[in-house]
This record gives C-alpha cells, sequence and structure tokens, in this order.
C-alpha cells in the first residue's frame, strides 16, 4: 500500500492563480481531510469528508474549495491564490469509529503565493 | 484559539535522558493523540489515550491523561538521536465529530 499520497511537493503561485493540490489514499478510508501547518500555529483543519460525495468545512474553509467523487481521492482547490494561502498542505485519512484511532498523513505541499 | 496547548515549546536534552511535555486543553474530550512530525514531513501517529484511561504505554512511550485538570504528558524514556522531531497533540472534542484538533506542538532535539 501507499498509503496517503499527495502532489504535488511544492508549488510556487502568483496572486490569483488557481491550483489543485491532489490527494489519494489506498486504504479504503471513509474519512479524509485537509489541514494547513504554519510557523508556530500547529495544523488547521481546512475541510473534511466522510464518504464519497460529503464534504464539510473545517476551521478555516475560506478561500478553498473540495469534493469528494470517490473513495479514493480528495482534491484541494484553490480558485484566486492568495499570499497567506502560502503554507505547508496535509491531507489525512482515517476510518472513524466510535471516535477518531489514528490519522494517516501524506508527505506534505508546500506552497508559495508571490 | 486552540483546543490544545503544548508546553514546552521547545525542549533540547542529551542522548539517554528522558523528555517530557505536556498537553492542556479546554473542552472534554473523546480521546487525546500524539503525533511526531520529522522535519519536513507528514506527522505519523504515536499513541491514542482514552478519556476513561489513565495512563498508557507503548515502547519508550508512557502517555498520561487526567481529564480533571485538561491535561496530558507525554515522556519519551532513554532518548534517542532519532527521537529529534516535533511533538504535536491533538483531541478528539466530544460533539466534534470529524475534527481532530491539533496543538502547536513541542519542537524536541535529542543530541548525541
Amino acid at each position: 500500500n501507499a498509503g496517503v499520497t499527495q502532489t504535488p511537493k511544492f508549488q510556487v503561485l502568483k496572486t490569483g492563480q488557481s491550483m489543485t493540490l491532489q490527494c489519494a489514499q489506498d486504504m479504503n478510508h471513509e474519512y479524509m481531510s485537509w489541514y494547513r501547518q504554519d510557523p508556530g500555529m500547529g495544523l488547521r483543519l481546512i475541510h473534511y469528508s466522510v464518504g464519497a460525495g460529503i464534504t464539510d468545512q473545517g476551521e478555516v474553509p475560506n478561500g478553498y474549495n473540495v469534493s469528494r467523487s470517490t473513495t479514493e481521492d480528495f482534491p484541494l482547490r484553490l480558485l484566486s491564490a492568495a499570499p497567506s494561502q502560502t503554507s505547508v498542505y496535509f491531507c489525512a485519512s482515517s476510518t472513524p469509529g466510535r471516535g477518531f484511532e489514528k490519522l494517516f498523513f501524506g508527505s506534505g505541499t508546500q506552497l508559495s503565493v508571490l | 484559539s486552540q483546543q490544545g496547548e503544548e508546553d514546552p515549546q521547545a525542549l533540547s536534552i542529551q542522548e539517554g535522558e528522558n523528555a517530557t511535555m505536556n498537553c492542556s486543553y479546554k473542552t472534554s474530550i473523546n480521546n487525546l493523540q500524539w503525533y511526531r512530525q520529522n522535519s519536513g514531513r507528514g506527522l505519523v501517529h504515536l499513541i491514542l489515550i482514552r478519556s476513561n484511561e489513565r495512563e498508557k504505554h507503548s515502547g519508550r512511550l508512557r502517555v498520561t491523561l487526567d481529564t480533571s485538570k485538561k491535561s496530558s504528558s507525554l515522556l519519551i524514556t532513554a532518548s534517542r538521536a532519532a527521537d529529534t522531531a516535533s511533538y504535536f497533540c491533538a483531541t478528539d472534542v466530544v460533539d466534534s465529530w470529524g475534527k481532530l484538533q491539533f496543538g502547536a506542538g513541542t519542537q524536541v532535539v535529542v543530541t548525541p
């Protein structure tokens, strides 16, 4: 199993450009999520999904869109990039039961918006 | 503000010493988890402790949970250089399904 795969690893955008960060998992996990990590602030939840066709907002959803058409994929879209979106982005997945037992993380995408 | 707050923010120790870090949180939880992040990498799950548990062990890791004080501690015994990483606590908050909340982390440096 590859686990959680994120692409690209690095990306530089100009303000106003759009792009999609890709996330795929091969563990048949129902739950997938996107976090951003900024220095000194830990991880903050952007969006999450509990299954195909179901998405919901996290703590910092503004400026980001998501969709979940398959169990395996959960892309994150930036429609008009802003410098405030410069961050490291992590995708994570899990099989939640009574609670969240364990998140599996991808290796991250480092995004710079100029 | 964040649900989990780690203390200290940074910790520097020598190989063989023990490393202790603490996590405080604000609201009732289902469980509390600890993750490790090596520089430039994704987070890796270390250990989970449920709200009805007080202590848990996994190899050189020992986690305690005090729900009355809303705090947890992670102890790494006999530290190794390979333990150099950032450590994060994460809380599965009651009535907040789907939103595992992370603290800002403790950066641990273990010198040979």
